[in-house]
């Protein structure tokens, strides 16, 4: 069992370039989050999507789009890459957004924008 | 605004205890969880705490107090694997995941 996969593990990447970041689950979870984590930050949420089908804002969406098309699948876009998006970004899921159940991490892809 | 408080850092020798605490202000409370992160890899799950008290798991046990906006992590019989960052993560009115910045544990032999 996978888990959470993401792809690619690490990319450099110039400035105003667009990327796409892979996220998959095999747990068959319902929610699906997007964070980015910078040094000396707390992880901060990007995008979410409670179901399929659906997506939401976190706290910081500028400059990034998702989709959540099925089940498996959340990837999550750069249109623009600027240098300040230069982060190391992990993909998580949940059974659910409430209750007991925790978000599990995927390895998290190191992104620098130059 | 919503503000989760952990110390920076901490050092602790080898087969000791240790106590980590988190204080927060969040809008709305839904659940408190502690997560794990080594250097270089993903958070994973060490704990959840949505009402007052403490929840034990192992070596590892956490505690929860509502009216405080407080908790912590005790860690004890301390081994240098437990060298890691130690994340302080509250749920919101939002049900969104709010993150401290870590702590991060030193273990010394």
């Amino acid at each position: 069992i996978a888990g959470i996969t993401q792809a690619p593990t690490s990319q450099i990447l110039a400035a105003g370039r667009r990327m796409t970041l892979r996220c998959t689950q095999d747990m068959r979870h319902n929610a699906m989050y997007w964070y980015r984590q910078d040094l000396g930050l707390g992880l901060r949420l990007i995008h979410y999507s409670n179901t399929a089908g659906t997506t939401g804002k976190g706290e910081v969406p500028d400059g990034y789009s998702v989709s959540r098309a099925n089940t498996d699948d959340f990837p999550l876009t750069l249109a623009s890459a600027v240098p300040s998006q230069t982060s190391v970004y992990f993909c998580a899921s949940s059974d659910s957004p409430e209750g007991v159940y925790e978000q599990f991490f995927g390895p998290g892809t190191r992104l620098t924008v130059l | 605004g919503q503000n989760i408080d952990q110390p920076t850092e901490m050092t602790a020798t080898e087969g000791a205890i240790v106590q980590i605490n988190c204080t927060y202000q969040t809008s709305g409370f839904n659940g408190l969880f502690w997560y794990q992160q080594h250097a270089g890899e993903a958070p994973t799950f060490l704990s959840y705490n949505v009402l007052d008290g403490l929840e034990e798991k192992g070596r590892f046990s956490s505690f929860l107090s509502r009216s405080k906006g407080y908790s912590y992590l005790l860690l004890k019989e301390l081994q240098m694997k437990d060298s890691a960052s130690y994340l302080c993560a509250v749920r919101d009115s939002n049900y969104q995941l709010i993150w401290g910045a870590g702590t991060k544990l030193i273990i010394k032999p």
